[in-house]
């Protein structure tokens, strides 16, 4: 099915420093949802977003819905070791007659955090 | 606190025997969930929508027969893999949105599903 564009892939970096990742689509999106899943668990929401150009933070954790309706970026700073994880931006756009759509995901950005 | 559970978190089954997992939506009612499929180090992929009261919906390539759904009451999804292989080894997740002002998607913790 559809995915998102969602970079970086991965990012290893040291503790302490800040991380910025992105989600791209060809759509305009309602909906943004970011996401973090660990080994073995389901993934657990982090921030919604449900209005273009609207900023929320979840404690260190900042995302942005983009003026354009087809982007947001993730931002975490001060990262420490239990940020390690893959993080999940979803998407969902509004279809044909007002229905909502489906949830798209994409592919995830690993994040390794180095103590 | 988890809002969507699933049980069982894992399950090691025989080939050719039929393993049933369940979605329960813990605070609110769902008339629709999601069951997802995930390998490992890739995204989650869409199985189907389950639909309180209807059939539920199917993605392409995704069969039917093979894993059942039954959305038994609107607290409850059931998912049936049928004559399980090899090959239906995997994570399952299921999803419920909590309507409301602004819809929100939860996620449950995820079956990890080995057959033998």
């Amino acid at each position: 099915g559809q995915q998102l564009n969602q970079s970086p892939q991965s990012m290893f970096i040291q503790e302490g420093e800040d991380v910025s990742m992105n989600c791209t689509s060809s759509s305009i999106f309602n909906t943004w949802l970011w996401y973090k899943q660990e080994p073995g668990e389901g993934p657990v929401l982090l921030i919604a977003l449900y209005k273009a150009g609207e900023l929320t933070s979840n404690g260190r954790l900042t995302a942005q819905f983009g003026i354009t309706r087809k982007d947001s970026f993730l931002n975490i700073s001060a990262s420490i070791p239990s940020d390690v994880g893959i993080y999940f931006c979803a998407g969902r756009r509004m279809n044909y007659g007002g229905s909502q759509g489906n949830l798209i995901f994409g592919k995830g950005t690993k994040l390794s955090v180095k103590p | 606190g988890a809002v969507v559970s699933q049980h069982p978190s894992w399950v090691i089954c025989k080939s050719g025997t039929s393993v049933k997992i369940e979605c329960r939506s813990l605070d609110f009612q769902a008339t629709t969930m999601f069951w997802y499929r995930q390998f490992p180090k890739q995204s989650l992929m869409l199985m189907a929508t389950s639909n309180e009261g209807s059939k539920a919906t199917y993605e392409q390539g995704v069969e039917k027969d093979k894993f059942l759904i039954n959305h038994a009451s609107l607290t409850l999804s059931t998912l049936t893999v049928t004559s399980a292989h090899p090959e239906d080894s995997s994570f399952y997740i299921c999803s419920a949105p909590r309507t409301g002002v602004q819809e929100t998607q939860y996620f449950g913790p995820g079956t990890r599903l080995l057959v033998l």
